[in-house]
């Protein structure tokens, strides 16, 4: 159970472009997802937590014009990167929260890997 | 301000030759603390969470233990599968998000 679906897992797109990431929880419904972004060797940086219904919440640095989050239902949130640049490249990684055996545990999806030509 | 150092950050093992990994973390109150491993290219994959300072959690060749003040993951006699990047992270108190350390990456020869 908890499995979290993350597509596409690698996109590669022209400068100027906007690249859609969806994020899905298979086997639960999520109230809270969570984007992040990871560098090479570096760890996971959270760029905005994600609530349904309701505007993402966005961490100090991040561009929330830039970086367009919807979260329409329970099972799926998305990230959309607009007018990609090269320095956009990157990882990344959504995770859901949900509650098992009293414990609010996040499930990661496998990730995307974009590159911005 | 939320803080996670972890150590080393890359540790090469025999096959069998047992260690530990060290979180060490500064957080205004502490609501959980979790390890992840993470292979390349791939998502982190939930290992466990930890609550309380006395608390040990065990899984397989793992086994996770909690103080005020870090975190010790201890591996077993482990096997080459075992190689993986292996994230800490705490979440605070009335917070939702995950503050994650850099990892160490492990790697356990044949």
């Amino acid at each position: 159970g908890a499995v979290v679906s993350q597509h596409p897992s690698r996109v590669i797109c022209k400068s100027g472009t906007s690249v859609k990431i969806e994020c899905r929880s298979l086997d639960f419904q999520a109230t809270t997802m969570f984007w992040y972004r990871q560098f090479p060797k570096q760890s996971l940086m959270l760029m905005a937590t994600s609530n349904e219904g309701s505007k993402a919440t966005y961490e100090q640095g991040v561009e929330k014009d830039k970086f367009l989050i919807n979260h329409a239902s329970l099972t799926l949130s998305t990230l959309t990167v607009t007018s990609a640049h090269p320095e956009d490249s990157s990882f990344y990684i959504c995770s859901a929260s949900t509650r098992k055996r009293g414990q609010d545990i996040q499930y990661f999806g496998a990730g995307t890997r974009l590159s911005v030509l | 301000e939320d803080q996670v150092t972890q150590s080393p950050e890359a540790l090469r093992l025999q096959e069998g030759e047992s260690s530990s990994l060290n979180c060490s973390y500064t957080v205004s109150g502490l609501r959980g603390l979790f390890w992840y491993r993470q292979d390349p290219g791939k998502g982190p994959e939930f290992l466990f969470t930890l609550y309380s300072a006395g608390e040990e959690k065990e899984k397989e060749r793992l086994k996770a233990t909690l103080t005020k003040k870090e975190s010790f993951l201890h591996i077993t006699a482990p096997k080459p599968e075992d190689s993986a990047t292996y994230l800490c992270a705490v979440q605070a108190t009335g917070a939702n998000n995950l503050f994650f350390g850099t990892g160490t990456r492990l790697t356990v020869i044949p």
